[in-house]
């Protein structure tokens, strides 16, 4: 199998940057997506291919890389962002696909 | 517009089997690889099943090997994963998603439905 890892939660106040992690020793040859998910709803894709923002997603949602760790940036969080958020990826074969562990981001 | 509607979860008895449906429509169903995915109570994302575009090649979880069986029937749109042996660890809404594929390369879980409750219990 494979593990994504990301921080259990993140706090942020409104207005500020929050940033969510997520590693994985395949990330550097794999693509990386992020997904929010709001109580009760099904999950949301919010980042695609590391870096892409698919169509109708907020310009405050970006996504970077760095050899086998991704991020997960809202510039100028807003109430409405308080979610749990998971990174997604598949093995180094693309025979296993996996989400991380997921963060709660809180707004305070 | 894109619609996959999850069926056939319930209560079950540990040991005992279940099959659930996800009826697609709003897209062309044999150009899409689709897959399984699962959440338990008060828990994260976990990956079940995926399978590929025409059925020939399915992939699993180490968690569901040998007890799941992922299929679908592109001539009615519907995609089904077929549930023996279940435990209690497998209590879970089940989410049937979409990948988006352009040709044969797929990235994203880019649509999902709203989920079907399967409870194991005795």
């Amino acid at each position: 199998s494979y593990e994504l890892t990301q921080p259990p939660s993140v706090s942020v106040s409104p207005g500020q940057t929050a940033r969510i992690t997520c590693s994985g020793d395949a990330l550097s040859k794999q693509y990386a997506y992020w997904y929010q998910q709001k109580p009760g709803q099904a999950p949301v894709v919010m980042i695609s291919k590391d870096t892409e923002r698919p169509s109708g997603i907020p310009e405050r949602f970006s996504g970077s890389t760095s050899g086998t760790t991704v991020t997960l940036t809202i510039s100028g969080v807003q109430a409405e962002d308080e979610a749990d958020y998971y990174c997604q990826s598949a093995d180094s074969s693309s025979s296993y696909w996996v989400f991380g562990g997921g963060t709660k981001l809180t707004v305070l | 517009e894109v619609q996959l509607l999850e069926s056939g979860g319930g209560l079950v008895q540990p040991g005992g089997s279940l099959r659930l449906s996800c009826a697609a429509s709003g897209f062309t169903f044999n150009n899409y690889v689709m897959s399984w995915v699962r959440q338990s109570p008060g828990k994260g994302l976990e990956w079940v099943s995926l399978i590929s575009f025409t059925g020939v090649n399915t992939y699993y979880a180490d968690s569901v090997k040998g007890r799941f069986t992922i299929s679908r029937d592109n001539s009615k749109n519907t995609l089904f994963l077929q549930m023996n042996g279940l435990r209690a660890e497998d209590t879970a809404i089940y989410y049937c998603a979409k990948r988006d594929c352009i040709g044969t390369k797929c990235y994203s879980f880019d649509y999902w439905g709203q989920g079907t409750l399967v409870t194991v219990s005795s």
